[in-house]
């Protein structure tokens, strides 16, 4: 099974400024990876998939890199809908899909 | 517009199956390249995947569950559901079903994610 590890786990940030998260798989997963977020009481929502490819209608400040076993998610000027929790998800050649266990962007 | 919905009881009994179904309108089930997921959120805590099927009947499971679910589709009803046995308090979540975008090929395969969730449904394991 592949682990997804997340760091942070939170991230204080203020209205404007950049926000990089991380992700590391415990083995290759290629580009197979996905970025979600999430607001309280919501269904995740898709940001990112194949690890830099914006999902439909998800805006340009919203930005993903990596390939292998590290990866990045990049908020280029966080706006205040974009306090909320992110997931990354990989998916591998079993057809086994494993979330990391999130990070936090909170107003700082 | 593709939509899901989850449906079910969102009370279950310790030691009982939790069964929930997910219905798609707005498009096919039966769509090439298409999977379709359960995942689960304890209160408070990350996102988990339990399992997906594709519209031929061909499932995955998260190995951690695996001994315990079972994903079956229906595709003239345009549903597919789930089937959690032996449940525990452990197993107190919120259950979203989603639409998975997955190309395979012979040698090659692609992931596009999660794109279309369903709402979640709530489900409280106690006695």
């Amino acid at each position: 099974e592949i682990v997804m590890t997340q760091s942070p786990a939170t991230l204080s940030v203020s209205p404007g400024e950049r926000a990089t998260l991380s992700c590391r798989a415990s083995q290759s997963v290629s580009s197979n990876l996905a970025w979600y977020q999430q607001k309280p009481g919501q269904a995740p929502r898709l940001l990112i998939y194949g690890a830099s490819t914006r999902a439909t209608g998800i805006p340009a400040r919203f930005s993903g890199s990596g390939s292998g076993t590290e990866f990045t998610l990049t908020i280029s000027s966080l706006q205040s809908e974009d306090f909320a929790v992110y997931y990354c998800q990989q998916y591998n050649n079993a057809g086994e899909l494993t979330f990391g266990g999130g990070t936090k962007v909170e107003i700082k | 517009q593709l939509q899901l919905q989850e449906s079910g009881p969102g009370l279950v009994k310790p030691s009982e199956t939790l069964s929930l179904t997910c219905t798609v309108s707005g498009g096919s089930i039966s769509s090439s390249s298409y999977y379709w997921g359960w995942i689960r959120q304890p209160p408070g805590k990350g996102l988990e995947w339990i399992g997906s099927i594709y519209y031929s009947g061909s499932t995955y499971y998260n190995p951690s569950l695996k001994s315990r679910v079972t994903i079956s589709v229906d595709t003239s009803k345009n549903q597919f559901s789930l089937k959690l046995s032996s449940v525990t308090a452990a197993d107190t979540a919120v259950y979203y079903c989603a639409r998975q975008t997955t190309v395979v090929t012979p040698g090659y395969y692609y992931y596009y994610g999660m794109d279309v969730w369903g709402q979640g449904t709530t489900v409280t394991v106690s006695s």
